[in-house]
């Protein structure tokens, strides 16, 4: 597709458990970032990769969270023993490098995480 | 405080009315300011990004930048039907590894009735 694909769309599970998150970049676009979205909130920072490497990870907010981009181009976000507050939309958005310095992120649809 | 505030509304005004959008922020670093749109159930898509202060025009778009009130609008003219969503500012500062560490407002929620 041309667009930033995210899997799954929605996700529901139970408190305790352990989630992942799949984000598939724009073809080419060489950096990838992962944001998340409380309702009627803006979306939060939580991690940025230029390539394989975390370039900025400041916005995880601790160490049930983590993020892969093993090989350049997907990443995955996991979520440890998921708690009721984690429950937001999973934002993933890709950008050419250039174009990141004039804030031209494209932004997937989502993935709606819900924690019972 | 939050480092962007930005009015939730929501804001309703009828077809060809002038919106006016603002957020006022805090951190004086911050040097590109961005305004994305965000349709229901869809991700944000920018709409406009402007460095420093000053305007800059886009169709029925202008946004403009007031650094020394740290305060930032976006008009839009002609407004219609299909400008209903919410609306996000964000900003960032330059340099270093702060490309993709946008912070972003609340947003605004506007609908446009025909």
């Amino acid at each position: 597709g041309a667009g930033v694909s995210q899997t799954p769309s929605n996700k529901v599970t139970e408190k305790g458990k352990y989630v992942e998150l799949r984000c598939d970049p724009i073809s080419g676009h060489t950096a990838l970032y992962w944001y998340r979205q409380s309702l009627g909130q803006g979306p939060e920072f939580l991690i940025y990769f230029q390539g394989t490497g975390a370039a900025d990870d400041s916005g995880l907010p601790n160490d049930r969270f983590f993020a892969v981009r093993p090989e350049g181009s997907v990443s995955t976000l996991k979520i440890q023993r998921t708690e009721r507050g984690d429950s937001a939309v999973y934002l993933c958005a890709s950008s050419l490098l250039a174009g990141a310095a004039a804030g031209e992120l494209f932004f997937g649809e989502g993935s709606r995480l819900t924690v019972l | 405080q939050k480092e962007v505030e930005q009015d939730p509304g929501p804001l309703s005004v009828p077809e060809g009315a002038i919106v006016s959008l603002n957020c006022t922020y805090s951190n004086s670093a911050f040097q590109y300011f961005m305004w994305y749109r965000q349709y229901s159930r869809k991700g944000p898509e920018l709409l406009m990004y402007t460095y420093s202060s000053g305007n800059k025009e886009d169709g029925r778009f202008t946004a403009q930048v007031d650094k020394s009130s740290k305060y930032i609008s976006l008009f839009i003219r002609d407004s219609q039907p299909s400008d209903s969503a919410t609306y996000l500012c964000a900003m960032r500062s330059a340099g270093g590894t702060s490309y993709g560490k946008l912070t972003f407002g609340q947003g605004t929620i506007l609908t446009v009735h025909p």
